[in-house]
């Protein structure tokens, strides 16, 4: 298996533009996750989902975003418009539905809003 | 409400000394534990994990963690650090009764190990 699979994995935009990152989970897993790291707050949860169906998305900073997952293979985080206090890298991460299972990153998006 | 707390940004170690990263955790019920890695520029990779029995977990590339109930930490130990170990390294938690729910991590702290 590849492994969790993101694109793009770096994106320079302008402030105002559409950002959308891409996650291709692991195959087989039920549970997919967005995350987001900066300097200042560390890693943030920022929405996951079990079965395709979103389960908590109190970690999605505003309106400015949004998520999907339209099946099992396919996880789009959507920013729009994007500001520069978006600039971070996103990682997705999937793992079979359970409580002890292992989390399985993805290498990241790097997002730098300009 | 979960929550974990890593309590030093940064760990310097010489090599060949022994390592030690902390965590204490805080969450509802029994805990499952994890440390994970990170390299420059990667995602996260899997250490080690807790779920029950022996307190003490042993993972990937030499590394354990001990489990300590009444102090609610999970210190990440290795007995003879290399070069290679210097990398950040996050502590999580998710609760037993939190099936397929949130993993909340730690600050992360980087271990730093000097030849």
């Amino acid at each position: 298996d590849a492994g969790v699979i993101q694109s793009p994995r770096h994106e320079v935009t302008e402030m105002g533009q559409e950002v959308t990152l891409r996650c291709k989970p692991i195959s087989g897993h039920n549970s997919l996750f967005w995350y987001r790291q900066t300097m200042m707050r560390g890693l943030e949860l920022l929405i996951y989902f079990n079965n395709n169906v979103p389960i908590d998305d109190s970690g999605m900073p505003e309106d400015r975003f949004s998520a999907k997952m339209p099946n099992a293979s396919f996880s789009t985080l959507k920013i729009q418009p994007s500001e520069p206090r978006d600039s971070a890298v996103y990682f997705c991460a999937s793992s079979p539905v359970s409580g002890a299972n292992v989390l399985t990153f993805g290498a990241g998006s790097r997002l730098t809003v300009l | 409400a979960q929550s974990v707390a890593q309590p030093e940004d940064q760990v310097n170690v010489a090599e060949g000394n022994p390592l030690t990263v902390k965590c204490t955790y805080s969450v509802s019920g029994n805990p499952y534990l994890f440390w994970y890695v990170q390299y420059p520029n990667r995602g996260l990779q899997f250490l080690l994990k807790y779920i029950t029995g022996d307190n003490l977990v042993k993972g990937s590339y030499g590394f354990e963690a001990e489990f300590n109930k009444s102090q609610t930490s999970f210190h990440l130990k290795k007995p003879s650090a290399l070069v290679s170990d210097s990398a950040l390294y996050f502590c999580a938690v998710r609760g037993v009764y939190n099936q397929g729910g949130k993993l909340i991590f730690g600050q992360g702290t980087e271990l730093s190990v000097k030849p």
